[in-house]
This record gives structure tokens, C-alpha cells and sequence, in this order.
């Protein structure tokens, strides 16, 4: 069964203090890989997708990573605004035909502090 | 803005009683998915419709269906409805299969049963 486990599951930073989300993932083989940002009460924003181990992408402040079991999104000087529940989740390549669902981590919810 | 769209935003009832939930997918997009998000269980595939067939299903009871009609939007309908169904609902959408295949979230349906 694909699991993905987040961790911390809360954090909070100082504006300026950089850190690091680590999304861990067991998976049948792996399509990709998301990460979502959430705010309280709203749909999930897509962020990234990572495809293959080694890959990287940067938004802003954010730059997510992944490995062959993990990724990292790290939170380069994080502003106030920053702070949210972010998400991670897995496509499995087992999924057949155009079956495309998505299974997510519980999130880390991250405040960041003025 | 995502694109997505789901009506009503917020809907209140009682126990046994049926709803229906609705989402209009981004311009051009072909898949919808379902998910439900509660405090205990976090975000949970229901189902996945493509160009009006159903492609994938993940822990959807048998009390839920869903359907997309011919102009791509999609109905989720949830009936007997239990204390535990409370949750809030997502739609999101994605492109014509490919590689590149990220969900897009609407803004979600918060239904309370009391």
C-alpha cells in the first residue's frame, strides 16, 4: 500500500530562519510527486512536481528535492505569508491506464513568526 | 485562482438526508477527482472521472456516488448522510492524460451534518 509521511508535522520559524519539510514516501513505483501549500479553509495550491530522483524546482523562496524515498521542500528566509500546511503527495506508476489519483501526506503546518 | 469552481460553499444538514456537491473543471480540462478532507483523516481520494467515465475509485462508500455530465462538470452525490460525513469536499482537475498531469483544487465544499 503507498503511504507518505510528512515531518514535523508542526513547525514554527522566525522571519529570516531557514528549514526544511521532509516528505517520505513508499510507493510501487513512482510517477510523481506534489507538493500543495493550503491555507485554513481553502483548496489546496499546487507548487511543484518532481519526476525523478535528483530533480529540483524553485519557486520564490521554496525549492522542493527528491530522492529515491523522500523529498524536501526547503523555506529559504520565510516571510510571515509563508505560513500555511503544506502538502505532499504521490502517483504511483502501479495506477493503471488514466487512473490518476493522488495519495497525500497528513502535512506540515507551518507558521512563521514576525 | 485555480480555475475550478464548487458549489454551494457551505451546505448544512441533517443526518439521512442527500446532497449534491458541485464542480465545474478548468477550461479544457478533461479529469475531475473528488477528494474528502476531514480533521482525522486528512485528504482521501473518493474518485476520478475522465471525458464522463469513471477511471479510478479510492475509499468512496457506497452512500457516495458521482458522475460527470457531457459539458465535463461533475456532481458528487452523498446520501443517508452520517455525523462523520462532515468534512470538507474538493474537486479538482487536470489536462488530458499526458505527463504532465497536476490537479488543480477548487476552493471546496464545507458540508456540516447535524
Amino acid at each position: 500500500e503507498d503511504q507518505v509521511t510528512q515531518s514535523p508535522e508542526a513547525l514554527r520559524l522566525q522571519e529570516g530562519e531557514s528549514s526544511s519539510l521532509n516528505c517520505s514516501y513508499t510507493v510501487s513505483g513512482l510517477r510523481g510527486l506534489f507538493w500543495y501549500r493550503q491555507d485554513p479553509g481553502k483548496g489546496p495550491e499546487f507548487l511543484f512536481t518532481l519526476y525523478s530522483a535528483g530533480e529540483e524546482k524553485e519557486k520564490e523562496r521554496l525549492k522542493a528535492t527528491l530522492t529515491k524515498k523522500e523529498s524536501f521542500l526547503h523555506i529559504t528566509a520565510p516571510k510571515p505569508e509563508d505560513s500555511a500546511t503544506y502538502l505532499c503527495a504521490v502517483q504511483p506508476l502501479g495506477v493503471s491506464g488514466s487512473a490518476r489519483q493522488l495519495t497525500f501526506g497528513s502535512g506540515t503546518q507551518l507558521t512563521v513568526l514576525p | 485562482d485555480s480555475g475550478v469552481t464548487q458549489t454551494p460553499k457551505h451546505l448544512i444538514t441533517a443526518t439521512g438526508q442527500r446532497v449534491t456537491l458541485r464542480c465545474s473543471p478548468r477550461s479544457g480540462d478533461l479529469s475531475v477527482y473528488w477528494y474528502q478532507q476531514s480533521l482525522d483523516q486528512g485528504l482521501q481520494f473518493l474518485i476520478q472521472y475522465y471525458n464522463g467515465e469513471e477511471r479510478a475509485k479510492g475509499n468512496i462508500l457506497e452512500r457516495f456516488s458521482a458522475q460527470q455530465f457531457p459539458d465535463l462538470h461533475s456532481e458528487l452525490n452523498l446520501s443517508s448522510l452520517e455525523l462523520g460525513d462532515s468534512a470538507l469536499y474538493f474537486c479538482a482537475s487536470s489536462a488530458a492524460l499526458g505527463i504532465y498531469y497536476e490537479q488543480y483544487f477548487g476552493p471546496g465544499t464545507r458540508l456540516t451534518v447535524t
